[in-house]
C-alpha cells in the first residue's frame, strides 16, 4: 500500500543532543511537510517543500532544519533539542493544488530529557 | 490575522448526533479541510468544501458557508470508535492550511 512512513515512532533523546527524524513515501507526492504538534494543539508547519524547492516558515526556530535529498525522503534535523521542543512530529504528503488533501505519516514522539 | 474558532470539547451519546461548528478568518480562502484525530495518532482526512452547501459522505457531511466563515462537521449514527479530535483547517491564498486546535468529541454510550 502507498503511504508515509516515519522513524522511529518514538525518540528519547538528550537535552542539546542533535537528532535527525526521517520520514519516507511512497506516494511520490510532490510537496512533503514538517509539523511540529503538542498536547491539544493545532499542528504547527515547520517547513514545507514543493517538489525540493524549500519553504521554512517565518517563525521556526533555527534550531529545527530540513534536508529533502529526493522525492521519496525528507529529514528533520534538531539541532540542540530543549525541553521545549518535546512533541509529536508529523509528515505529512500531498499533491500540489487547493483540493489536494495532506496524507500523514504515523508520526515521531519526542521525548527530551 | 488569521484565526479558528471550535469549541475545545464536546460529549455526545453513541446512536446521537454531533454538530461541530468552526469558524475562521484566512487571508485568502482555497477551501476547508476537516480531519480526524485519534488520542496519539495522526490526522486522517474526512472532507474539503470549496463551494456553498453540505458535501455528505457516509454518515460525516460536512458544510461551508464562505460569507459568513463558518463551516460545520455533522456526524450521524455515532459509534464508540468517533471519539476522537476533529480539525478545522482552511486554506489561505499561499495554499497553506491553518488549523484549529480542534474539538475533542466523547462519545459516551
Amino acid at each position: 500500500d502507498a503511504m508515509v512512513i516515519q522513524n522511529p515512532r518514538y525518540q528519547v533523546t538528550q537535552f542539546g543532543k542533535p537528532v535527525t527524524l526521517s520520514c519516507s513515501q511512497t506516494l511520490n507526492h510532490n510537496v512533503m511537510y514538517w509539523y511540529q504538534q503538542k498536547s491539544s494543539q493545532a499542528p504547527k508547519l515547520l517547513f514545507h517543500y514543493y517538489d525540493k524547492d524549500f519553504n521554512n516558515e517565518a517563525d521556526t526556530p533555527d534550531n529545527f532544519q530540513s534536508r529533502r535529498p529526493n522525492t521519496s525522503f525528507c529529514f528533520l534535523d534538531i539541532r540542540s533539542p530543549g525541553l521545549g521542543d518535546a512533541a509529536m512530529y508529523l509528515c505529512a504528503t500531498s499533491r500540489p493544488g487547493a483540493s489536494s488533501e495532506q496524507y500523514f505519516g504515523p508520526g515521531t514522539r519526542l521525548t527530551v530529557t | 490575522g488569521q484565526n479558528i474558532d471550535q469549541p475545545t470539547e464536546m460529549t455526545a451519546t453513541e446512536g446521537a448526533i454531533v454538530q461541530i461548528n468552526c469558524t475562521y478568518q484566512t487571508s485568502g480562502f482555497n477551501g476547508l479541510f476537516w480531519y480526524q484525530q485519534h488520542a496519539g495518532e495522526a490526522p486522517t482526512f474526512l472532507s474539503y468544501n470549496v463551494l456553498d452547501g453540505l458535501e455528505e459522505k457516509g454518515r460525516f457531511s460536512s458544510f461551508l458557508s464562505r460569507s459568513k466563515g463558518y463551516s460545520y462537521l455533522l456526524l450521524k449514527e455515532l459509534q464508540m470508535k468517533d471519539s476522537a479530535s476533529y480539525l478545522c483547517a482552511p486554506m489561505d491564498s499561499n495554499y497553506q492550511l491553518i488549523w484549529g486546535a480542534g474539538t475533542k468529541l466523547i462519545i459516551k454510550p
